[in-house]
């Protein structure tokens, strides 16, 4: 079955990098995707990387993918104080058939950044 | 500007009240998507539609109901049948493409629905 485990908080100092992690139990995902959000708000897409990339940089973010161990990351180097938000890690399973156009979602890191 | 509207931002109702939550894109996108959110909980996928006049149950339909008349608009309705409906919904949508390949999912700014 699908889930994806992620862990609840975080607390960085401003200035810092933040590394949220992310694991997934589904070893046929296609794409994996990072969301933000803040408090009252949609989710706003950050970043998505490709099953058979290792690496994505995006200025301030750098996403890792460990698909032997199913394990997903996102740095966010320099972090600020606006970047205290919610973050999702969500998979798709690309063309699998049915349900392949779901998300899964995982319940969320909640990144506190102390100024 | 292109995007995803969801209105209300807030909307209180009595309990046994059916409810109908707007959600409009103008970003051309085929499918669209209902998600509630719990505090401390993740995504949870209501129905989504692929096309017009086509939709499917995602992991939580009961008391719920959507219709898809339009590309642009894909309305969701609480019912008096959904035991717990004070929630935050989050209205998505994504490109859809006949292969099935799924693309990012951009998302409305929510609807706070609270029912007493």
């Amino acid at each position: 079955g699908e889930d994806v485990e992620q862990s609840l908080f975080l607390s960085v100092r401003e200035g810092d990098s933040s590394v949220i992690n992310c694991t997934y139990t589904d070893s046929s995902s296609t794409y994996l995707y990072w969301y933000k959000q803040e408090p009252g708000a949609g989710l706003q897409l950050l970043t998505y990387i490709f099953s058979n990339m290792d690496m994505k940089q995006d200025q301030r973010l750098t996403v890792l993918l460990n698909k032997k161990d199913k394990h997903l990351s996102l740095r966010i180097a320099d972090t600020q104080t606006g970047d205290s938000a919610i973050y999702f890690c969500a998979e798709s399973m690309g063309d699998s058939g049915a349900g392949s156009y779901q998300l899964t979602f995982g319940k969320g890191t909640k990144l506190s950044v102390i100024p | 500007d292109g995007g995803i509207t969801q209105s209300p931002k807030y909307l209180f109702r009595k309990e046994g009240q059916n409810v109908t939550l707007s959600c409009e894109q103008n970003l051309n996108h085929d499918a669209m998507y209902w998600y509630r959110q719990d505090p401390g909980q993740g995504l949870r996928l209501i129905y989504y539609s692929q096309i017009v006049n086509d939709f499917q149950k995602g992991d939580i339909a009961e008391g719920y109901s959507v219709s898809r008349e339009k590309k642009e608009s894909f309305p969701l309705t609480v019912t008096s049948a959904q035991k717990n409906p004070t929630a935050f919904y989050l209205c998505a949508s994504s490109i859809e493409t006949t292969s099935g390949v799924t693309y990012e999912q951009y998302f409305g700014p929510g609807t706070r629905l609270t029912v007493t």
